[in-house]
């Protein structure tokens, strides 16, 4: 299976403020990257696939860029709704796999 | 509105059996591949199963393999997870999500999740 290995696991950050989070898989695997939101008692919600484009309804202060194992999520100008829990998962072989996650406090 | 809801977690003793179901409205379920996905306490997602959009193969985690059915009721249009001889390491909250592409096999990436059920394997 293929590892994925998000960082940091928290990161405490104020509205307004940019951020970014890492995610590096265990082998190469182009494009097929994905990112979600989860927000406490709800449901996880889909950010962006395939590495960088973002999905429908997505506010465009998201973005994702990467490819092969090195991959990143970038959030510009911290709105109070997207502090929350982020994960990657690859979607490059069975079975998919995620992340941990990375909290996003407020700071 | 297109949303996903599960239900049937319960608490049960090691060695029962559960079956979870989760609703689809605002859309057809049988156009997409539908997974289940769970998330034991302080750890990450784990995906667990799938069945293709026309209901032609299923798949399984190896964790769960032998254990756990995916099946779905086009005419209810839910999905369902049949538990099979529960272990303490099943408890999770598990969620329902649907493959992001429509109308063939599963690009294994999830466009719309659910809420989540709490299993809870305890004896």
């Amino acid at each position: 299976d293929i590892q994925m290995t998000q960082s940091p696991s928290s990161l405490s950050a104020s509205v307004g403020d940019n951020v970014t989070i890492t995610c590096r898989a265990s082998q190469s695997m182009g494009d097929f990257l994905n990112w979600y939101q989860h927000r406490p008692g709800k449901a996880p919600e889909l950010l962006i696939r395939g590495a960088s484009s973002l999905h429908s309804g997505v506010p465009s202060r998201f973005s994702g860029s990467g490819a092969g194992t090195d991959f990143t999520l970038t959030i510009s100008s911290l709105q109070p709704e997207d502090f929350a829990i982020y994960y990657c998962q690859q979607s490059f072989t069975t079975p998919p796999t995620f992340g941990r996650g990375t909290r996003l406090e407020i700071k | 509105q297109v949303q996903l809801v599960e239900s049937g977690g319960d608490v049960v003793q090691p060695g029962r059996s559960l079956r979870l179901s989760c609703a689809a409205s605002g859309f057809t379920l049988s156009w997409h591949g539908m997974h289940w996905i769970r998330q034991a306490p302080g750890k990450g997602l784990e995906w667990v199963a799938v069945i293709w959009h026309d209901g032609s193969k299923t798949d399984y985690a190896d964790s769960v393999k032998g254990r756990f059915t995916i099946s779905r009721d086009t005419s209810k249009n839910t999905l369902d997870l049949q538990i099979n001889s529960l272990r303490v390491d099943d408890t999770a909250v598990y969620y329902c999500a649907r493959d992001g592409q429509e109308g063939r096999p599963p690009y294994w990436f999830f466009d719309l999740w659910g809420r989540g059920t709490l299993v809870t394997v305890s004896s």
